[in-house]
C-alpha cells in the first residue's frame, strides 16, 4: 500500500527566510513523487515531480526537492520565501492513483 | 490551451438527493481522475478513466460512480447524498499517452454542500 506522511501541519516563516517541508512516503516500488501547492479556493498546481535519475529535482517558483531512498523522504525546499508562497502544500506518491499527505499550511509573516 | 474545467463550481443539495458533476479535460488528454477533498480525510482518490474505461478505483462506496465519454469529458455521480459527502471534488486530466508518469493537471473543483 502507498501512503504519505507530512509531519508538519502548519509552518510559519518570515519573508526572505528559507523553507523546508517534510514528506515521508511508503511505496512498494520505485516511487513517483510529487509536490503540489493549493491556494485558497483553487485547485492543485504541480510544483515538481520525481520519477528517476537525479535525486535533486528543480521545480517552478524556485522550489526544489531531494529524494532520499534510504530515508523514504522527499522534502521540499525554497531558499527565500515570498509572501505569495503562503498556501497549502501537498506531497503525493503514486501513478494514476495519487495518495496525498495531509498537507502543510505555510504562513508567511512580513 | 484551456485548462481543466469543472461545472458547476458550487452546489447545494439535501440529504438523499443525487448529484452529477462534470469535468472537461485539457484538449488531447485522455485520462481523467477524480478526487474528494475534505478537512477530515484530506485528498482521496475516487477513480480514474482512460479512453472511456475505468482503469483504477479508490475505496469509496458504490454510491459514487463515474463515466467518461468519447470526447474524454467525464462525469461523476453521487446518489443518496449524505452529510459526509460535503467536500471539494477535484478533477485532474493527464496526457494522451496514459503513462503513469504523466503530469496530472487539476481543475478548480466543485464545492458540494449537503444539507
Amino acid at each position: 500500500a502507498q501512503s504519505v506522511t507530512q509531519p508538519d501541519i502548519h509552518i510559519t516563516v518570515s519573508e526572505g527566510a528559507s523553507l523546508e517541508l517534510r514528506c515521508n512516503y511508503s511505496y512498494g516500488a520505485t516511487p513517483y513523487l510529487f509536490w503540489y501547492v493549493q491556494s485558497p479556493g483553487q485547485g492543485l498546481q504541480l510544483l515538481l515531480k520525481y520519477f528517476s535519475g537525479d535525486t535533486l529535482v528543480q521545480g517552478i517558483k524556485g522550489f526544489e526537492a531531494e529524494f532520499k531512498r534510504s530515508q523514504s523522504s522527499f522534502n521540499l525546499r525554497k531558499p527565500s520565501v515570498h509572501w505569495s508562497d503562503a498556501a497549502e502544500y501537498f506531497c503525493a506518491v503514486g501513478a494514476w492513483e495519487l495518495s496525498f499527505g495531509a498537507g502543510t499550511t505555510v504562513t508567511v509573516r512580513a | 490551451k484551456a485548462g481543466v474545467t469543472q461545472t458547476p463550481r458550487y452546489l447545494i443539495k439535501t440529504r438523499g438527493q443525487q448529484v452529477t458533476l462534470s469535468c472537461s479535460p485539457i484538449s488531447g488528454h485522455r485520462s481523467v481522475s477524480w478526487y474528494q477533498q475534505t478537512p477530515g480525510q484530506g485528498l482521496q482518490f475516487l477513480f480514474e478513466y482512460f479512453s472511456e474505461t475505468q482503469r483504477n478505483k479508490g475505496n469509496f462506496p458504490g454510491r459514487f460512480s463515474g463515466r467518461q465519454f468519447s470526447n474524454s469529458r467525464s462525469e461523476m455521480n453521487v446518489s443518496t447524498l449524505e452529510l459526509g459527502d460535503s467536500a471539494l471534488y477535484l478533477c485532474a486530466s493527464s496526457s494522451s499517452t496514459g503513462g503513469a508518469e504523466d503530469e496530472q493537471f487539476f481543475g478548480p473543483g466543485t464545492r458540494l454542500t449537503v444539507l
